[in-house]
């Protein structure tokens, strides 16, 4: 089965402070994993891929084969980091998000 | 502009009627989405299509009827026999040669409440 899961729900840190958001996932095949974020009052966009290897607004996530996960860090939060966070898996056709983690970066 | 526009971004209704929300884009994107997004749960797909006059069941289709009658556009029906269907509803398009990229491009949603 396909399937993606972000354990947390809410993740609140200090600004400055390391951030990471987890995921994992399930799937029988080559996995192709993306970060997507919402910012308040914004439309949900994509925020970065695995297959890119790039770092968007200092964010980055590497891909875990063996731990079949696939976790969003930074190294310093910023306030204008506080968003809504979902993992999506290409899967079919079509992506499947997890349920999202809600990040809030308190001064 | 370019975009992905849906209507009505608010919409109530009584128990036991059928709504369609709105879902137009012109972005010439051959694919369309739509998700449902409750708090905890993440998103759910409903249905999608790839191409004109076909579209698919997600995970969650009971209750649920798309059309795509037209490239530019995907409406969805939500039906008397979806059990719990307050919710915001977002509609989200690609192309199907970027389908690799993994972007999608999502609408403002529309959120419906059942009275």
């Amino acid at each position: 089965a396909q399937r993606v899961t972000q354990p947390e729900k809410l993740l609140s840190v200090f600004k400055g402070a390391p951030v990471e958001l987890k995921c994992n996932y399930s799937y029988s095949g080559s996995p192709e994993l993306f970060w997507y974020v919402q910012y308040s009052r914004q439309r949900l966009q994509l925020l970065l891929r695995h297959i890119s290897r790039e770092s968007i607004k200092g964010f980055t996530a590497d891909l875990n084969k063996g731990e079949t996960s696939f976790h969003l860090k930074k190294p310093f939060a910023q306030e204008e980091d506080s968003a809504m966070y979902y993992c999506a898996l290409r899967g079919g056709g079509k992506l499947i998000f997890g349920q999202g983690t809600e990040l809030s970066v308190k001064p | 502009d370019g975009g992905i526009t849906q209507s009505p971004k608010y919409l109530f209704r009584k128990e036991g009627q059928n709504v369609t929300l709105s879902c137009e884009q012109n972005l010439n994107h051959d694919a369309m989405y739509w998700y449902r997004q409750d708090p905890g749960q993440g998103l759910r797909l409903i249905y999608y299509s790839q191409i004109v006059n076909d579209f698919q069941k997600g995970d969650i289709a009971e209750g649920y009827s798309v059309s795509r009658e037209k490239k530019e556009s995907f409406p969805l029906t939500v039906t008397s026999a979806q059990k719990n269907p307050t919710a915001f509803y977002l509609c989200a398009s690609n192309r199907l040669a970027a389908l690799g990229t993994g972007e999608l491009f999502f609408g403002e949603g529309s959120r419906l409440t059942v009275l």
